[in-house]
């Protein structure tokens, strides 16, 4: 399974964009890229999922580049609950998705 | 939709007890999933169910874990007997679909337990 690369943590300003990126070099063609987030110790939270084009939902929009080697996830105008962790994920061979350690999203006022 | 449902919330329990965890799925998923995070491992995949069958047990730590699904509404992890290293948030999660698969996993919220 293709394993992700993402930032430890980042902080963005309430009302601002928050752009989240992620590498995944080593997808296949039929991987899907997923991203979740977990607020506490809450469940993780599915927020958009992409294969090859941009997606876009009523959280946030998934940009996927070409070679689909990287993504970014952006979350147009971050509020204060949106601080959490977030996880870009690739989905396996199997159906199951396996968790890295996320990026720390603070979101200040 | 009530979403996944997990019982008990919370688990507290002296080492060397059963324990027993509980899931409903989404009606009409026919994916589940079990997970365990700690502070330590973040969130691992212990097992897998598709159609009721397991289908990868290999995150199960070892022999004193096991899970079941009887009916496609229903899934259990034991754990016998139990050790405060157990202690952990354990997550169930359902989906629609198998390999893969563009269908999301949707998580309950967890049962936290902690054996003393």
């Amino acid at each position: 399974d293709a394993k992700t690369t993402q930032p430890p943590s980042m902080d963005c300003a309430e009302g601002r964009a928050a752009n989240l990126p992620c590498n995944h070099s080593t997808i296949s063609g039929n991987e899907y890229v997923y991203w979740y987030r977990q607020i506490h110790s809450q469940g993780p939270q599915y927020i958009i999922h992409g294969l090859k084009n941009n997606e876009t939902n009523e959280m946030a929009s998934l940009i996927i580049t070409e070679d689909r080697k990287s993504s970014t996830l952006i979350l147009p105008h971050a509020t204060l609950r949106d601080t959490a962790v977030y996880y870009c994920i690739v989905r396996g061979s199997q159906g199951n998705l396996i968790f890295g350690k996320g990026t720390k999203l603070s979101v200040k006022p | 939709d009530a979403g996944v449902i997990q019982s008990p919330r919370h688990e507290v329990t002296e080492m060397g007890q059963e324990v027993t965890l509980r899931c409903k799925p989404i009606s009409g998923h026919n994916s589940l999933f079990w997970y365990r995070q700690t502070m330590m491992r973040g969130l691992e995949l212990l097992i897998y169910f598709n159609n009721n069958v397991p289908i990868d047990d290999s995150g199960m730590p070892e022999d004193r874990f096991s899970a079941k699904m009887p009916n496609a509404s229903f899934s259990t992890l034991k754990i016998q007997p139990s050790e405060p290293r157990d202690s952990a948030v354990y997550f169930c999660a359902s989906s629609l679909g198998r390999q893969g698969s563009g269908s999301p996993l949707h998580f309950g919220n967890g049962t936290r337990l902690t054996v003393t």
